[in-house]
């Protein structure tokens, strides 16, 4: 099947900072991708579909300068969380669509973020 | 708005018996697809099983089967003969039809498999 990979699998920062998250669908071209955020026991809540060559939309509630992401290839697309702080701490998941009709999505294998 | 509702927060099962994890989906939609991903603890998504609304005949993957009510607007996942490795968080989720569309998911059920 079609293989999602997530870099890096989890980060520690300081409040402040900023942290990129890459994510690549690595056999397959993916002109649409997403991210969700998933806080411990809960479910996954989508935060951005990132389209290919375009702005990406935003769920409500999800302040897009906070959580900038750029879709940059067929094959790539990055999450940034500016100005981390402690309350970002999560585990941030993307996953690609191969564009075919009913394909499902392929999920990344996450990325676990800490915030001091 | 679609929505999708899992009553069964947690579960349990005895090795090798069977288990019906529910799903409540509601949408005004007649084309769409629905799903069940299995979240294990190392967290990846896995897809489990895949049902295409329009197809009546409910889908089937070895262990895992479904029961599709389009009418009822339900759609359930049995596990049988039950592995140690099911215990996991299973997630129901919806999508368009439209491949570029998002999926939407449930809340989740937590399956634990007791030897």
């Amino acid at each position: 099947g079609a293989v999602v990979s997530q870099h890096p699998s989890r980060v520690i920062c300081k409040s402040g900072t900023s942290v990129k998250i890459e994510c690549r669908s690595l056999d397959f071209q993916a002109t649409t991708m997403f991210w969700y955020r998933q806080f411990p026991k809960q479910s996954l809540m989508l935060m951005a579909t990132s389209n290919e060559g375009s702005k990406a939309t935003y769920e409500q509630g999800v302040e897009k300068d906070k959580f900038l992401i750029n879709h940059a290839s067929l094959t790539l697309s990055t999450l940034t969380v500016t100005s981390a702080h402690p309350e970002d701490s999560s585990f941030y998941i993307c996953s690609a669509n191969p564009g075919l009709a009913g394909e499902t999505q392929y999920f990344g294998p996450g990325t676990r973020l800490l915030v001091l | 708005a679609q929505t999708v509702t899992q009553s069964q927060p947690e579960m349990s099962v005895q090795e090798a018996e069977t288990v019906t994890l529910s799903c409540t989906y509601d949408t005004s939609e007649s084309n769409y697809y629905l799903f069940w991903y299995k979240q294990p603890p190392s967290r990846q998504m896995i897809l489990v099983i895949r049902q295409e609304a329009y197809k009546q005949q409910n889908a089937t993957e070895n262990r895992f089967s479904v029961n599709f009510q389009k009418a009822a607007k339900s759609f359930s996942l049995k596990i049988s003969d039950s592995q140690l490795g099911d215990t996991a968080m299973y997630f129901c989720a919806f999508m368009m039809k439209t491949s570029y569309d998002k999926v939407i998911f449930g809340p989740g059920t937590s399956l634990s498999v007791i030897p």
